[in-house]
């Protein structure tokens, strides 16, 4: 079993819409939660990071996080043409500096 | 500064070759990651240093690896005997206390063994 697990996709939903993307992973100690976008032959930039259960809104973005059932969600409002990318999991223990990422999931928004 | 800088872009090698490359990060961080992705998955975490020291290295991570960042500024990796199995980009990323848990990552080195 991966330590962080994403569905690899691609996702895809019309322009407008909610895109709604999944991570689950497996350390209990695990204290930081973050989403990384990385579009086609570019590097990983992180677009939020959440530490506490609940909600975290960041304009179009909400991350949710619920550390009982080892879920973390990244939702996308009015999804757009620019926004088609992978979006990647990654996930920090307690008990090191390593992030550990998950495969992510390719998102595709079309006009 | 601009960001996070690795040299070179592209590396072909044969198989067998030694291999080295190098990262420059942004100059205030003292935080220094380095990453492997392959196509389709995610970054995997290979090493991390503060400051000069390597405080952290992944326990999958091969001998034929080794990591240097020797006065705390930029860093190298190299890669002995390259095998086709170590074809993938390398990514270096970088932090301080300052920008807390982000990383900011380079383009990375992509590199072939053939």
């Amino acid at each position: 079993q991966k330590e962080v697990e994403q569905n690899s996709g691609p996702l895809s939903v019309p322009e407008g819409a909610i895109a709604s993307l999944n991570c689950t992973y497996s350390d209990r100690g695990s204290q930081s939660f973050f989403w990384y976008r990385q579009y086609s032959g570019k590097s990983p930039e992180l677009i939020m990071f959440i530490y506490s259960n609940g909600d975290k809104e960041d304009g179009r973005f909400t991350a949710q996080l619920n550390k009982a059932s080892q879920y973390v969600s990244l939702l996308i409002r009015d999804s757009q043409p620019s926004d088609s990318a992978t979006y990647l999991c990654a996930v920090r223990s307690n008990a090191g500096n390593m992030l550990t990422f998950g495969g992510g999931t390719r998102l595709m928004v079309k006009p | 500064d601009t960001g996070v800088s690795q040299d070179p872009r592209h590396k072909i090698t044969k198989r067998g070759q030694n291999v080295t490359f190098r990262c420059d990060p942004i100059s205030e961080h003292n935080r220094l990651y380095w990453y492997r992705q392959t196509l389709g998955q995610g970054p995997e975490f290979l090493t991390y240093f503060q400051n000069e020291a390597q405080l952290e290295k992944s326990r999958l991570l091969s001998d034929r690896f080794s990591a240097e960042r020797p006065k705390g500024s930029f860093s190298t990796l190299e890669i002995q005997r390259t095998e086709q199995g170590d074809s993938a980009m390398y990514l270096c990323a970088s932090s301080s206390a300052w920008t807390g848990e982000k990383l900011f990552f380079g383009s990375g080195t992509q590199l072939s063994v053939l």
